[in-house]
C-alpha cells in the first residue's frame, strides 16, 4: 500500500514564526504536492515537485517555500506564519514521469495549522 | 482557465438507494480524472481514476464515467450504505496540476 505521512496532524503556532510541514511518501513517487483546504475554496496548489530539488508554483505560493533533497520527501516551509494561513495542510504524491502517464494520487492525513 | 463544479454540494439520501455525483469541467483538454472521498478531518482517500482514452473505471459498488466532449464525469454508487457518507471531490489532472471540485457532501440514513 502507498503510504503518505506528514509530521503533524495538529500543529499550533504563533504569529512571525517559522514552521515547517513534513512529507514522506514511500513509493518512489516522482511527483509530490502541498495543498491547502480551506472551507468554501476547496483545494489549492501551493507548490510541486516534479523531480529532486525542483520546484515549481502552484496557484497561492506567497508566504510559502518548499524544498526537495531526497525523492521521498517535501518539505512546505511558512517563512513567517500569518493568521491568514491557518488552514488543513494536505501532502500527495503519484508516480509518472510524464503528465500524460501520471497515475493516481495519494493524500497523507494532513495537517490542521493554527497560527494565533 | 480550468474549473471544475460538482452538483449538489450536499445530498442525503435513504440507505439502499442508488445515486450519481456529477462532476463538470471547461476544458476538454485533461489527462486524466480522478475521484476521490474525504472524512471529516482527514486527507483524501482515492476512488478511481479514470485515463483521458478510458470511458469508465469500476471498483466494487463504484462506477465512475468520463465523457470529454462534453465535459462531465458521473461516479455511480449502487445500494448506499451510511458508511458511503462523506465528501466526495473529483479532479482534474491538466498540465502538472490537479484542478478540484469543492465537493458533494453525501450523508446516507440508516
Amino acid at each position: 500500500d502507498v503510504k503518505v505521512t506528514q509530521s503533524s496532524r495538529y500543529l499550533v503556532k504563533r504569529t512571525g514564526e517559522k514552521v515547517f510541514l513534513e512529507c514522506v511518501q514511500d513509493m518512489d513517487h516522482e511527483n509530490m504536492f502541498w495543498y491547502r483546504q480551506d472551507p468554501g475554496l476547496g483545494l489549492r496548489l501551493i507548490y510541486f515537485s516534479y523531480d529532486v530539488k525542483m520546484k515549481e508554483k502552484g496557484d497561492i505560493p506567497e508566504g510559502y517555500s518548499v524544498s526537495r533533497e531526497k525523492k521521498e520527501r517535501f518539505s512546505l516551509i511558512l517563512e513567517s506564519a500569518s493568521t491568514n494561513q491557518t488552514s488543513m495542510y494536505l501532502c500527495a504524491s503519484t508516480s509518472g514521469g510524464r503528465v500524460d502517464s501520471y497515475n493516481e494520487q495519494f493524500f497523507g492525513p494532513g495537517t490542521r495549522l493554527t497560527v494565533l | 482557465k480550468q474549473e471544475v463544479t460538482q452538483i449538489p454540494a450536499a445530498l442525503s439520501v435513504p440507505e439502499g438507494e442508488n445515486l450519481v455525483l456529477n462532476c463538470s469541467f471547461t476544458d476538454s483538454a485533461i489527462y486524466n480524472l480522478q475521484w476521490f472521498r474525504q472524512d471529516p478531518g482527514k486527507g483524501l482517500t482515492s476512488l478511481l481514476l479514470i485515463q483521458s482514452s478510458q470511458r469508465e473505471q469500476t471498483s466494487g459498488r463504484l462506477n465512475a464515467s468520463l465523457d470529454k466532449s462534453s465535459g462531465r464525469s458521473t461516479l455511480y454508487i449502487a445500494a448506499s450504505q451510511p458508511g458511503d457518507s462523506a465528501t466526495y471531490l473529483c479532479a482534474a489532472l491538466e498540465t502538472y496540476k490537479y484542478i478540484f471540485g469543492t465537493g458533494t457532501r453525501l450523508k446516507v440514513l440508516a
